[in-house]
């Protein structure tokens, strides 16, 4: 079964409005969740480091302000767009790492369309 | 700085062919590999991974890579193809799972 669960798997805004994304660990706690983003035809990039207990850590580029990430528990992530724009439409992935096996979880992915 | 280069934007075979992905990774450490692989608009799923150990690595649907370090290499090979692999695959390199670099993808097609 999944250990990631994102949701919505898919959401479309007006302009302007904002956007929030869950990021569930279903099988583990979670001190840490990366939030990466895709955009068509293109490769994951990290955009964000969620935390529990702290601040987010932002990649080079990543506007903190406009991205706003809350580490609410140690099983959720949320990553709430604001003021979204149609730049923003993308397929956002959560990932929750496997403290015992070193490897990445993903979630299923929530796909962002800004009208 | 990390990075990793899939050269091969697309790929074709036949099914039943054999298949093998490209990867080259850029790393200052021993280096976390990984091979995802993504079907149309879902999340990623492992197939396999290298942390240390034997260079030939073993994972799902019937997948393997072997890590070569005089490379900088850690290519994916599949001995026959079927059509449900058709998807986009995902090499990734890091430290303990830890903020992947991804490559850029390959996108295999499968043909009859």
């Amino acid at each position: 079964g999944a250990v990631v669960s994102q949701h919505p798997s898919r959401v479309i805004c007006k302009s302007g409005t904002s956007v929030k994304i869950e990021c569930r660990s279903l099988d583990f706690q979670a001190t840490t969740m990366f939030w990466y983003r895709q955009f068509p035809k293109q490769s994951l990039m990290l955009m964000a480091t969620s935390n529990e207990g702290s601040k987010a850590t932002y990649e080079q580029g990543v506007e903190k302000d406009k991205f706003l990430i809350n580490h609410a528990s140690l099983t959720l992530s949320t990553l709430t767009v604001t003021s979204a724009h149609p730049e923003d439409s993308s397929f956002y992935i959560c990932s929750v790492p496997s403290m015992g096996s070193g490897e990445l979880f993903f979630g299923e992915g929530s796909r962002l369309t800004v009208l | 700085a990390q990075s990793v280069t899939q050269p091969d934007i697309h790929i074709t075979v036949s099914e039943g062919a054999s298949l093998e992905l490209r990867c080259n990774y850029s790393y200052g450490a021993t280096p976390y590999l990984f091979w995802y692989v993504q079907s149309p608009g879902q999340g990623l799923q492992l197939l396999l991974k290298y942390f240390s150990g034997d260079t030939l690595v073993q994972g799902i649907k019937g997948f393997e890579a072997e890590f070569k370090r005089s490379q900088s290499s850690f290519n994916l090979r599949k001995p026959s193809v079927h059509w449900s692999d058709a998807a986009e695959y995902f090499c990734a390199v890091g430290a303990n799972g830890n903020k992947l670099v991804f490559g850029a993808g390959t996108i295999l097609r499968v043909k009859s």
